[in-house]
């Protein structure tokens, strides 16, 4: 139990472009989500916050009308990168809290990542 | 912003061998955790110790919180080829909405 998944896994896109990946929790409800981004060979960064119903919440220095967040439904969010751009280009990360239930209410489950390449 | 720092970097070692990495943090914590992400791959939660705890086993895993030094420690037990990976420790900050800081991670390598 407790799986979150990732779509797509790899994608490849021309600058300028906007790119939507999902994330979705599986087997269980999530009211909040997490976004991060790592870049090669570095950590993991918080980009956002997504709580179902209500406007993500940013971290500092990421901005909110190119990474657009929608948690639209308790199993479901979504980061758009509009107009992405070279550096856009990095592993995007999705995690889920167990809200109740098994096996552990309350811990992270972290998406598979996805791949994102800007040409 | 990434609150941990790790150490070390990287490490190399034989089959077999232990592997200890340290991490330390800078604000009060409710727990720490520790994940494995494979090159390329999503992370693996591997132990979560909360901050009233000093000790935590799972398996070949070892894991030590010192809230007084804002560190914590992973031990690998007789490592194997398989662990090789980057190991992160992560923070939940207290008062957080169990939002997670990262550590800048250690590179295992477990030579065969």
């Amino acid at each position: 139990g407790a799986v979150v998944s990732q779509h797509p896994s790899r994608v490849i896109c021309k600058s300028g472009t906007s790119v939507k990946i999902e994330c979705r929790s599986l087997d269980f409800q999530a009211t909040t989500m997490f976004w991060y981004r790592q870049f090669p060979k570095q950590s993991l960064m918080l980009m956002a916050t997504s709580n179902e119903g209500s406007k993500a919440t940013y971290e500092q220095g990421v901005e909110k009308d190119k990474f657009l967040i929608n948690h639209a439904s308790l199993t479901l969010s979504t980061l758009t990168v509009t107009s992405a751009h070279p550096e856009d280009s990095s592993f995007y990360i999705c995690s889920a809290i167990l809200t109740s239930g098994f096996p552990r209410p309350g811990e992270q489950y972290f998406g598979p990542g996805t791949r994102l390449t800007v040409t | 912003s990434q609150q941990g720092e790790e150490d070390p970097q990287a490490l190399s070692i034989q089959e077999g061998e232990n592997a200890t990495m340290n991490c330390s943090y800078k604000t009060s914590i409710n727990n720490l955790q520790w994940y494995r992400q494979n090159s390329g791959r999503g992370l693996v939660h591997l132990i979560l110790i909360r901050s009233n705890e000093r000790e935590k086993h799972s398996g070949r895993l070892r894991v030590t919180l010192d809230t007084s030094k804002k560190s914590s420690s992973l031990l690998i037990t007789a490592s194997r080829a398989a662990d090789t990976a980057s190991y992160f420790c992560a923070t939940e900050p207290s008062g957080s909405a169990r939002q997670l800081t990262f550590g800048s991670g250690t590179q295992l390598t477990v030579l065969p």
